[in-house]
């Protein structure tokens, strides 16, 4: 069992549709972070979050920290092919702590 | 351009071989780290340093050694590879921002063991 759980595992969409991720556990995390992941490439920084009930936008995407610190979700609006990839969030429980990362969620969005 | 690179990029190697895979950054970060990342399982820890002649372990170390000589190398040794380490293998090294270690990883390194 995973100290971060994250749903669905699997996502598969067509172009425009609206998705959410979620990233949850029964532990309390100091920061959340998410990432991208490529085929062929190493995971690339997407946000961190560190407040209780943070929610940052990047362009389509919109990430919130749960009240309690324990959870996270991820909101693409109007998915694009671009945005195929691995989303993993991993989660420090606190600061200079070592990352601990969900299983992931592998997002296919077709034309 | 600020990177981690690792080498080789991909290996193919016997049981009970050794072998090293390097890591490099120059980005000056103090904190590096290495994964292995599996179907399913995300990304473990395997060891990580917060700093020149400071190591420690991650999540699954068996098997592993690693050193850190200087500041930008960290590289990772199998000294006797079995089945079970073959995996995708990504060095990261991080800086404290916030109240997080932002991680930047390398290109990863595909390593079959047979």
């Amino acid at each position: 069992t995973q100290l971060l759980e994250q749903s669905p595992q699997f996502l598969s969409i067509q172009e425009g549709e609206n998705l959410t991720v979620y990233c949850n556990s029964s532990s309390v995390f100091s920061s959340l972070q998410w990432y991208r992941q490529e085929p062929g490439e190493g995971p690339v920084l997407l946000v961190t979050v560190v407040t209780g009930g943070e929610v940052k936008k990047l362009k389509r995407l919109t990430f919130q920290f749960g009240d309690a610190r324990k959870d996270s979700s991820l909101h693409i609006t109007a998915a694009q092919p671009g945005d195929t990839g691995l989303y993993l969030c991993a989660g420090a429980k606190n600061a200079g702590n070592m990352l601990t990362f969900g299983g992931g969620t592998r997002l296919m969005v077709k034309p | 351009e600020a990177q981690v690179t690792q080498n080789p990029r991909y290996l193919i190697t016997v049981t009970g071989k050794k072998l090293t895979v390097t890591c490099s950054q120059n980005m000056n970060h103090e904190y590096m780290s290495w994964y292995r990342q599996d179907p399913g399982l995300g990304l473990r820890q395997i060891y990580y340093s917060m700093n020149v002649e400071v190591t420690d372990k991650g999540d699954v170390p068996e098997g592993y050694k690693v050193s850190r000589k200087e500041k930008r190398n960290f590289p990772l040794i199998l000294e006797s590879p079995s089945p079970n380490q073959t995996s995708l293998y990504f060095c990261a090294s991080s800086f404290l921002s916030s109240r997080s270690y932002e991680q930047y990883f390398g290109p990863g390194t595909r390593l079959t063991v047979t």
